[in-house]
Order: C-alpha cells, then sequence, then structure tokens
C-alpha cells in the first residue's frame, strides 16, 4: 500500500535561511510525488510534483525537490526561505487517491 | 484561485445528525475526490468519483457516502455524526486519465459535531 512519512512534525527557521523538508514514501511502481502548502483555514496549493523525467523538480515560490529512488525520498528545499512561507507542507505519494503525510509546520523567525 | 468551491465553509451538527457537503468543480472535471482533514493531521482519502461512480474509497464506514452530478458538482454525506468527525473536508477534481494534469483542492468545509 502507498504510504508517506514525513519525520519532522515542526520546524523552525530563520528567514534566510536554507530549508530541507523531509519526505519518505513507501509505493509499489513508479510513484507520482506532491508537496502541497496549506495556510491556516485553507485548502491546498501545490508546490510542485513528480511524474518521470529529472529527478530535480522546479516549483513555484522558489521551492524545489528531490527524487531519490534509492532511498524512497522526496525532499523540498528553498534556498532562503521567507517569512511568507510558514505553513503547514504536505508531501503526497498517488494520484487521484493520493495519500499525505501527517505534515510538517514551518515556523520562520525573524 | 483552483475553481473548486466549497459550501458551506463552516458548519455545526449535534452527534446522530446528518450532513450534507457540496463542492463545484471546473467543468470538464470528471473525477473528483473528497478528503478529511482532522485537526493537525494530513488529508486522509475517504473516496473518489469518477463519472457518476464511486471509483475508489479509503478505511471510511459506510455511513460516508458521494455523489457526483453530470453538472461537475458532488456531495459528500454523512449520516449519524459522530465527535470524531469533526474535521476540515476537502474535496479534489481533476481529469482522470491526464498524468500531466494537477489535482484542484477547494478551500474546505469545516464541520464541527458537537
Amino acid at each position: 500500500a502507498q504510504s508517506v512519512t514525513q519525520p519532522d512534525i515542526h520546524i523552525t527557521v530563520s528567514e534566510g535561511a536554507s530549508l530541507e523538508l523531509r519526505c519518505n514514501y513507501s509505493y509499489g511502481a513508479t510513484p507520482y510525488l506532491f508537496w502541497y502548502v496549506q495556510s491556516p483555514g485553507q485548502g491546498l496549493q501545490l508546490l510542485l510534483k513528480y511524474f518521470s523525467g529529472d529527478t530535480l523538480v522546479q516549483g513555484i515560490k522558489g521551492f524545489e525537490a528531490e527524487f531519490k529512488r534509492s532511498q524512497s525520498s522526496f525532499n523540498l528545499r528553498k534556498p532562503s526561505v521567507h517569512w511568507s512561507d510558514a505553513a503547514e507542507y504536505f508531501c503526497a505519494v498517488g494520484l487521484n487517491d493520493m495519500r499525505f503525510g501527517a505534515g510538517t509546520r514551518l515556523t520562520v523567525k525573524p | 484561485e483552483t475553481g473548486v468551491t466549497q459550501s458551506p465553509t463552516h458548519l455545526i451538527k449535534t452527534r446522530g445528525q446528518q450532513v450534507t457537503l457540496r463542492c463545484s468543480s471546473q467543468s470538464g472535471h470528471n473525477t473528483v475526490s473528497w478528503y478529511q482533514q482532522a485537526l493537525g493531521q494530513g488529508p486522509q482519502f475517504i473516496f473518489q468519483y469518477y463519472r457518476e461512480e464511486e471509483n475508489g474509497r479509503g478505511n471510511f464506514p459506510p455511513r460516508f457516502s458521494g455523489l457526483q452530478f453530470p453538472n461537475y458538482s458532488s456531495e459528500l454525506n454523512v449520516n449519524a455524526l459522530e465527535l470524531d468527525d469533526s474535521a476540515l473536508y476537502l474535496c479534489a477534481s481533476t481529469v482522470a486519465g491526464r498524468t500531466n494534469e494537477k489535482l484542484f483542492f477547494g478551500s474546505g468545509t469545516q464541520l464541527s459535531v458537537l
């Protein structure tokens, strides 16, 4: 069965610092992988997705993620965090019956 | 703006009651999925409808049911509400078979069961 693990429940970084959010997946075939962001009381906004091809994926708002099949990982990165990036981040696997991780809450210190 | 609209935005019910949540998708989106997001958790897949028929279901009891209509609207019905049903309910739509098509999420309905 497909599943996603986000090991970090809460991460705090300083504004301008780099960010990496971890995601590990379990999937029987080539996975469809996603990162979504959710601000309080809002729905989910897609940051980026990986279906096939180049394993380094560029997304919106300066985010990127790297698919590593050998490690079953799809970590999200950003070189310089902005205060507006504070939100909940979800990794997901699958397509229409998407399975989400429990999320990582990002706090940005001034 | 995702083009997916959910109503109502907030709802308060009491235990044992029934509730209907509504979702309006983009024209042409023949697949709609519903998710339950409990406080502090990731969304959990409830079920998916494709061309008005259920096409996949997560680990939810039969008192969770749905309908999809030809006009790209859909409903989630929950009978015999329990306190643990309190959550944000999200619908998401797409076009089945188009693997490059992303899933479009609505902003959700916040259901509180007292």
